[in-house]
This record gives structure tokens, C-alpha cells and sequence, in this order.
């Protein structure tokens, strides 16, 4: 089955600070999704991405569909970015409807 | 608020039990996606319905089955209980069922304990 691979696994920044989190995936997909995961547990759907790019605040979010790769910036960065970030994918030669999330990349950021 | 609601929050319960977890999708999805996470793990897909059927099936063990409702409320039962089910389990809803082609929704989760 398609590999996603999410780096880093884990990330230390200081407030203010500017980021780059990448997605990688083995095989096409049909679309791709950013997860944040907060301390308290919840998901939030951060961007819907199939290919292109979309910003929104301090996030923007670009995939490359060609060449299998998705990056989601963060930038100046806040205590409540905090939590880990996921990416989903579900691929295209898939005949049903999984969505299978990588394993994320852990963001600390420090006051 | 995402519009996903699962009950309960929380679940204890002892070995060899079986529990039923329950969630209501935002109003308007048609498709009911269930994850399990394990402490400090990702996200393993479980199952997803489609207006009732079943449309894809993960890593989901015998002793767990689900269902979709006319309502499209669906139900994770997980039976006959070991220490190693315990995590929290997630719920999500999208509008569509083919192929993700709709954004994702997440419930709050269950957090199942087995004691």
C-alpha cells in the first residue's frame, strides 16, 4: 500500500520562529488533507489540498502532485501551534475510500 | 465544533468486556470514518461507511464491527476486550465517500480505557 512519510518527526522552535513540515508519498493520490492535533487531543482539518497552493493566517499549505510531496508552513510561529501535525492521503488507484494518515511531525514551540 | 459528536468521552472497563462507541456525523455527510490511536501512535484507519454500506475496511480486528444507521449515526462495538485496546477512538465525517474527494471532519474522540 502507499507509504507517507511525515519530517521531521519531531521539531523544537521558539516563538516567532518560521517552519516547514513535509509530506512525502509513495504512490498518486487524488487528494491530500493537513491535520493539527492539539494538546487536548482534538483534530482540526488545517487545509484540503489535492494539488496547488492555499494559505490561510500564518498557514499556507503546498502540494505537488506530480512529484508526490506536500509542505505545510508555519510562520511566526505561536504557543498554540503546538501539537502534531498530520497529513492524509487517499490514493488513487485505491478502490475504496481510505484515507490514510502519516505518522506526523511533533511541534514544540516554546514561549 | 466540527459537528462530528461521538459519546462517550471516556470509557472504562475491565478485560474480556465489550462497549459500544457511538457517533452522529455533521449534518449533510454521508460518510462515517473510524480510527484507532494508540498512546503516542498515528492514526490507523479502522472502517468507513457510505450511506449505510460498508466502502472500506483497514486493520480492524475480528472482535471489532461497526455499523451505519439510516440516520447515518454509526457504531464501533469492540468485544471481548484486551489491555492493548485501549486508545482513543476517533470518528470522522465527509460529505462524500468517493475516494476522500471531501474534506475530513473529526469528532473529539473516545478515550477507551480497559483495565
Amino acid at each position: 500500500g502507499i507509504q507517507v512519510e511525515q519530517s521531521p518527526p519531531d521539531l523544537i522552535l521558539q516563538e516567532g520562529a518560521n517552519s516547514t513540515l513535509r509530506c512525502n508519498f509513495s504512490d498518486s493520490v487524488n487528494n491530500l488533507q493537513w491535520f493539527h492535533q492539539n494538546p487536548w487531543g482534538q483534530l482540526i482539518n488545517l487545509f484540503y489540498i489535492p494539488s496547488g497552493t492555499k494559505q490561510n493566517g500564518r498557514l499556507s499549505a503546498t502540494t505537488v502532485a506530480t512529484e508526490r510531496y506536500s509542505l505545510l508552513y508555519i510562520s511566526s510561529s505561536q504557543t498554540t501551534d503546538s501539537g502534531v501535525y498530520f497529513c492524509a492521503v487517499s490514493p488513487l488507484m485505491n478502490r475504496d475510500d481510505k484515507i490514510i494518515f502519516g505518522k506526523g511531525t511533533r511541534l514544540h514551540i516554546l514561549p | 465544533d466540527s459537528g462530528v459528536t461521538q459519546t462517550p468521552k471516556h470509557l472504562i472497563t475491565a478485560t474480556g468486556q465489550r462497549v459500544t462507541l457511538r457517533c452522529s456525523p455533521r449534518s449533510g455527510d454521508l460518510s462515517v470514518y473510524w480510527y484507532q490511536q494508540s498512546l503516542d501512535q498515528g492514526l490507523q484507519f479502522l472502517i468507513q461507511y457510505y450511506n449505510g454500506e460498508e466502502r472500506a475496511k483497514g486493520n480492524i480486528l475480528e472482535r471489532f464491527s461497526a455499523q451505519q444507521f439510516p440516520d447515518l449515526h454509526s457504531e464501533l462495538n469492540l468485544s471481548s476486550l484486551e489491555l492493548g485496546d485501549s486508545a482513543l477512538y476517533f470518528c470522522a465525517s465527509s460529505a462524500l465517500g468517493v475516494r476522500g474527494s471531501a474534506p475530513l471532519h473529526f469528532g473529539n474522540g473516545t478515550r477507551l480505557t480497559v483495565t
